[in-house]
């Protein structure tokens, strides 16, 4: 498998703060993109980012790509309680038309 | 709205007993997948489909079956489960395979 890899495993942050995780990988890639999963329940797609851009926006949402390093992070600013979730990143390989999954990171936001 | 919908949302069930689960999408896609995901290990691919008729493996395609004969459909077939198949299972579908997929909201397997 050439899944990506999610660093930290887990995230706990006072509401208010940034949560910053990242997803490093191994091959060449078409896109990279990032989840949302509320417990339990399906996924949401967060963000898609091609492997010619450098940095994307949505809302409090940044997410950047260094192709160099085959790593990419995702940062939520201003966090609140409903930010609490698991977050996975999926890399679309430029040889395989699917997408792979990493374990993702699980953030929790206190109040 | 654009769902995707998947039938049964738990299931507990014995060792051997066939099952379907089902997946059924509104959004007039032609990929459909299936995913399992199992606690530390994220989602791995069972199997998926580019179009009507056109099947093929993921990661983890043993025990499992899938048929995709209309686009809106893509039920995933446990001929003979066995406890190593309990998992959560997602169906996912796009319009374009490595674009944003839209999940359906889970199916809980439990195999006793």
């Amino acid at each position: 498998s050439q899944q990506g890899e999610e660093d930290p495993q887990a995230l706990s942050i006072q509401e208010g703060e940034n949560a910053t995780m990242n997803c490093s990988y191994k091959t060449s890639i078409n896109n990279l993109q990032w989840y949302r999963q509320n417990s339990g329940r399906g996924l949401v797609h967060l963000i898609l980012i091609r492997s010619n851009e450098r940095e994307k926006h949505s809302g409090r949402l940044r997410v950047t790509l260094d192709t160099s390093k085959k790593s990419s992070s995702l940062l939520i600013t201003a966090s609140r309680a409903a930010d609490t979730a698991s977050y996975f990143c999926a890399t679309a390989f430029s040889n395989d038309y699917k997408l792979s999954f990493g374990a993702g990171t699980t953030v929790t936001v206190r109040a | 709205e654009a769902q995707v919908t998947q039938n049964p949302r738990y299931l507990i069930t014995v060792t051997g007993k066939k099952l379907t689960v089902t997946c059924s999408q509104n959004m007039n896609h032609e990929y459909m997948s299936w995913y399992r995901q199992d606690p530390g290990l994220g989602l791995r691919q069972i199997y998926y489909s580019m179009n009507v008729e056109v099947t093929d493996k993921g990661d983890v395609p043993e025990g499992y079956k899938v048929s995709r004969k209309e686009k809106r459909n893509f039920p995933l077939i446990l001929e003979s489960p066995s406890p190593n198949q309990t998992s959560l299972y997602f169906c996912a579908t796009s319009g374009i395979s490595y674009n944003e997929q839209f999940f359906g909201p889970g199916t809980r397997l439990t195999v006793l």
